[in-house]
């Protein structure tokens, strides 16, 4: 069972605005940044967002992340065929004393 | 661009001592603070620890009687040692790269898989 909560899939159609949620405690997203994941099947994990809302460089504009209290998101618009992979939800956790991670949600593009 | 490249034995006794290294190229290793993060497929995501050159390492209680990291300025590297596995160890571990000691992971290795089995 992971510490921050996360649907096991999402799905959507091309073009489409997907988002797919995180959910946590005050230990946690409560009181620190999110960061965001995207794995490519047989392909190591990559930041899509950091500091719960910022887009590293090279990341398309299509994608977005927010918080708000204990839960945070990321959205994904305009939904391409290559967005198809795994998502997970990363942030500090004040109480345990380490990363935390979301059990990854598979985003399937219909 | 950072890169990052873990090497180490595939295949670990039970009981025995799990050793893995993460060669760092296109910086310096004393500019950043690393991490070693495993991923399974029944239990996902785990961070195991981090270190940077000059600090103490920061590892997950979890696993902290176990786990030993430390970092080698002059081979531009880090290492991660892991005690007394079981097959519950069995995993890929990744190396990754944190921008600040309180950021997240702004890069990975490509990971590899050990296996703890007789």
């Amino acid at each position: 069972q992971s510490v921050l909560t996360q649907p096991p899939s999402a799905s959507g159609t091309p073009g489409q605005r997907v988002t797919i949620s995180c959910s946590g405690s005050n230990s946690n997203i409560g009181n620190n940044h999110v960061y965001w994941y995207q794995q490519l099947p047989g392909a190591a994990p990559k930041l899509v967002i950091y500091r719960s809302n910022d887009r590293p460089s090279g990341v398309p504009d299509r994608f977005s992340g927010s918080k708000s209290g204990t839960s945070a998101s990321l959205a994904i618009s305009g939904l391409r065929s290559e967005d198809e992979a795994d998502y997970y939800c990363a942030a500090w956790d004040d109480s345990l004393s380490a990363w935390v991670f979301g059990g990854g949600a598979k985003l399937t593009v219909l | 661009q950072v890169q990052l490249q873990e090497s180490g034995p595939g295949l670990v006794k039970p009981s025995e001592t799990l050793s893995l290294t993460c060669n760092v190229s296109g910086a310096s290793i004393s500019s950043y603070y690393w991490s070693w993060i495993r991923q399974t497929p029944d239990k996902g995501l785990e961070w195991i620890g981090q270190i940077n050159d000059s600090g103490s390492p920061n590892y997950n209680p979890s696993l902290k009687s176990r786990v030993t990291m430390s970092v080698d300025t002059s081979m531009n590297q880090f290492s991660l040692r892991l005690n007394s596995v079981t097959a519950a160890d069995t995993a890929k571990y990744y190396c990754a790269r944190h921008q600040g000691a309180a950021s997240g992971w702004y890069g990975w290795g490509h990971g590899t898989l050990v296996i703890v089995s007789s």
